[in-house]
């Protein structure tokens, strides 16, 4: 079955961290993928996307994630985070008609 | 623009009781619809999805039920309400073929509270 992993659920970072969340899936066909993020009390927003193409896709505030194919990978990444970055982080796939999300990680960041 | 309306917002119900809540998109035509249940600790939990009018995949085995009677409209239904399924439940759609497959568009949310 199709499934998404998410392998840090809860990170603690200061202000300035380097930042990577990971996140694999398991699915044989052509993928679509997905990062959300959810500030606190707020509504789940659209991260960035990977359809096609470059697999290093670069999306809001920062953020950009490198999709390698040979890991089933799509792994998150942030070069100096903000205390704003406090949140949940979800990965998720389009895996036919289906989109399949991660059990989240929660970033924390200190000031 | 498109849209999608989810309601009700919130709502308490006894265990045993019915429930529906209902989802509607404005602004597309052939969406493909979702239900999931958000729980803390456990992200997105895809309830149900379908690719046209009363066509409905059920990925979560339990007392709840889905329909589809109109293309823009998605119902979530339960017959007999369980504790368990209180909880936070998001309505989505996303394009069907071509680009934007499997973007999501939320609704706002139902928080269901069972007693």
């Amino acid at each position: 079955a199709q499934s998404v992993s998410q392998h840090n659920h809860h990170v603690i970072l200061s202000e300035a961290a380097s930042l990577e969340l990971g996140c694999n899936y398991s699915y044989g066909g052509t993928v679509n993928l997905f990062w959300y993020v959810q500030y606190p009390g707020q509504h789940l927003q659209l991260l960035l996307k990977y359809f096609s193409g470059d697999p290093l896709v670069k999306g809001i505030k920062g953020f950009e994630a490198e999709f390698i194919k040979s890991k089933f990978s799509f792994n998150l990444r942030k070069p100096s985070v903000q205390w704003s970055d406090t949140a949940e982080y979800f990965c998720a796939v389009n895996a036919g008609d289906k989109i399949i999300f991660g059990k989240g990680t929660r970033l924390h960041i200190l000031p | 623009s498109q849209t999608i309306h989810q309601w009700p917002a919130t709502l308490v119900q006894p265990v045993g009781s019915p429930l529906s809540l209902e989802c509607t998109v404005e602004g597309t035509s052939n969406p493909n619809l979702y239900w999931y249940r958000q729980a803390a600790g456990r992200g997105l939990q895809l309830l149900f999805y379908s690719v046209g009018i009363g066509q409905i995949s059920s990925e979560v085995p339990q007392n709840l039920s889905a329909s589809r009677p109109q293309d823009r409209q998605f119902i979530l239904s339960s017959k007999k309400l369980l504790l368990s399924d209180s909880g936070f439940y998001l309505c989505a759609w996303s394009v069907r073929w071509g680009v934007g497959t499997g973007e999501l568009f939320f609704g706002e949310g139902s928080r269901l509270t069972v007693l």
